[in-house]
């Protein structure tokens, strides 16, 4: 089992530019979550998808959309990037019983 | 006030060492406790889900303190791989989970 997988893994991008970061996990779980990491931050959520065919606002969802493709693939797009989105972005999924979540390697995303 | 909250360290300390960390958290309605490890320029793993009876696996141990809304994380017998931010995590029952900032560990030889 790959768990979760995420690409690409870096980005550098210029200001104006999009981009969609994608995300897709193979264990099953209905909730998947994107998450930006900045340094002396904890980890904060964007967007999440309780299960296939619904996602929800997290705490900083602006300037960025999500679609959750399937049950399998949960995808992040950026369509004007901003240096503000420079940043660490984690997909992760869950299953709804233990909570536990499980984290994608991470895509390291440079704005200039 | 932030809502989890863990003392970001470095802690130090030697091989073969006992060392623990603690994480306080301020909503009295969180139901799910966990702590990661994050080595640098990694993804979070799940080390430990924390239960009300506490927990052990191996070297690690784990603890919640509802009435004083701590978690707490103890590593014995501390070997250099133990060498890793630990975050500390909430869950409030739904979609809502909160990171702490880490607890930074080196284990030096």
């Amino acid at each position: 089992n790959a768990g979760v997988t995420q690409t690409p893994k870096f980005q550098v991008l210029k200001t104006g530019q999009s981009m969609t970061l994608q995300c897709a996990q193979d264990m099953n779980h209905n909730s998947m979550y994107w998450y930006r990491q900045d340094p002396g931050m904890g980890l904060r959520l964007i967007y999440y998808s309780a299960s296939e065919g619904t996602t929800d606002k997290g705490e900083v969802p602006n300037g960025y959309n999500v679609s959750r493709l399937n049950k399998r693939e949960f995808s992040l797009r950026l369509e004007s990037a901003a240096p503000s989105q420079t940043s660490v972005y984690f997909c992760a999924s869950s299953d709804g019983t233990l909570y536990e979540q499980y984290f994608g390697p991470g895509t390291r995303l440079t704005v200039t | 006030r932030k809502e989890v909250e863990q003392d970001p360290g470095p802690f130090n300390v030697p091989e073969g060492a006992t060392v623990a960390f603690n994480c306080t958290y301020s909503n009295s309605a969180s139901q799910s406790f966990f702590w990661y490890r994050q080595d640098c320029r990694k993804e979070p793993k799940l080390l430990m889900s924390v239960y009300s009876s506490g927990n052990e696996d191996g070297r690690f141990t784990a603890q919640l303190n509802r009435a004083s809304q701590y978690i707490s994380l103890l590593i014995r017998d501390s070997k250099l791989s133990d060498s890793a931010t630990y975050l500390c995590v909430v869950n409030h029952g739904t979609y809502k989970y909160i990171f702490g900032t880490g607890t930074r560990l080196k284990v030096l030889a």
